[in-house]
């Protein structure tokens, strides 16, 4: 199974600001990698795939990067609309997910 | 546009069985692979079970084969997981998910039903 591993768990920011989050792969797994947002309640958001392709409709403020087994999401800045769980996944051997970054305000 | 509205969740003894249900609309859901992923309480996203299009081919999760099986009804745009054997550790919410071609991304979900098992 291809464990994906995420950090920071959590990640205090404010508004504004430039946010990066990690996601490791723990055998390569090209460019099938996706992220998601989650908010309480709602459903998971497909904010990227193929590691850096943005879905229909996400701002451009979000974007991704990586290859193999290192993977970067990027908000360039913070909304207030921002604050979720965001979780990757890998689609290459299967399905796995990471465990999750949640932003919180700071 | 695509909404998928899950169904069916509730509490169910150790052991027991339950069906869950997934309605798809604003697609050609006879078209599409769906997916089941499931959160439990404070934890990641899990992946479930897959069904191709046709409903010819389905998988599932190591730890769920033998005891869930995948469906779907084309006719009735609705996607099914009989849960079975069910376990304190199958408590979580339960979504459907859509993969689209080519790129095999989950592109949509739904908000989930919860199943709950518990004496």
């Amino acid at each position: 199974e291809v464990v994906m591993t995420q950090s920071p768990a959590t990640l205090p920011v404010s508004p504004g600001e430039r946010v990066t989050l990690s996601c490791r792969a723990s055998q390569s797994v090209g460019t099938k990698l996706a992220w998601f947002q989650q908010k309480p309640g709602q459903a998971p958001r497909l904010l990227i795939y193929s590691a850096s392709t943005r879905a229909t409709g996400i701002p451009a403020r979000f974007s991704g990067s990586g290859s193999g087994t290192e993977f970067t999401l990027t908000i360039s800045s913070l909304q207030s609309d921002d604050f979720a769980v965001y979780s990757c996944q890998q689609y290459s051997d299967w399905y796995t997910f990471g465990q999750g970054t949640k932003l919180e305000i700071k | 546009q695509v909404i998928l509205v899950e169904s069916g969740g509730g509490v169910v003894q150790p052991g027991g069985s339950l069906r869950i249900s997934c309605i798809a609309s604003g697609f050609a859901f006879r078209t599409y692979a769906m997916h089941w992923v499931r959160q439990a309480p404070g934890k990641g996203l899990e992946w479930v079970a897959v069904i191709s299009s046709d409903g010819n081919y389905q998988n599932h999760g190591d730890s769920m084969k033998g005891r869930f099986t995948v469906s779907r009804d084309n006719s009735e745009n609705t996607l099914y997981l009989q849960l079975t054997s069910l376990r304190d550790e199958d408590t979580a919410v339960y979504h459907c998910a859509r993969e689209t071609a080519p790129h095999r991304e989950f592109d949509y979900w739904g908000q989930g039903t919860l199943v709950t098992v518990s004496s």
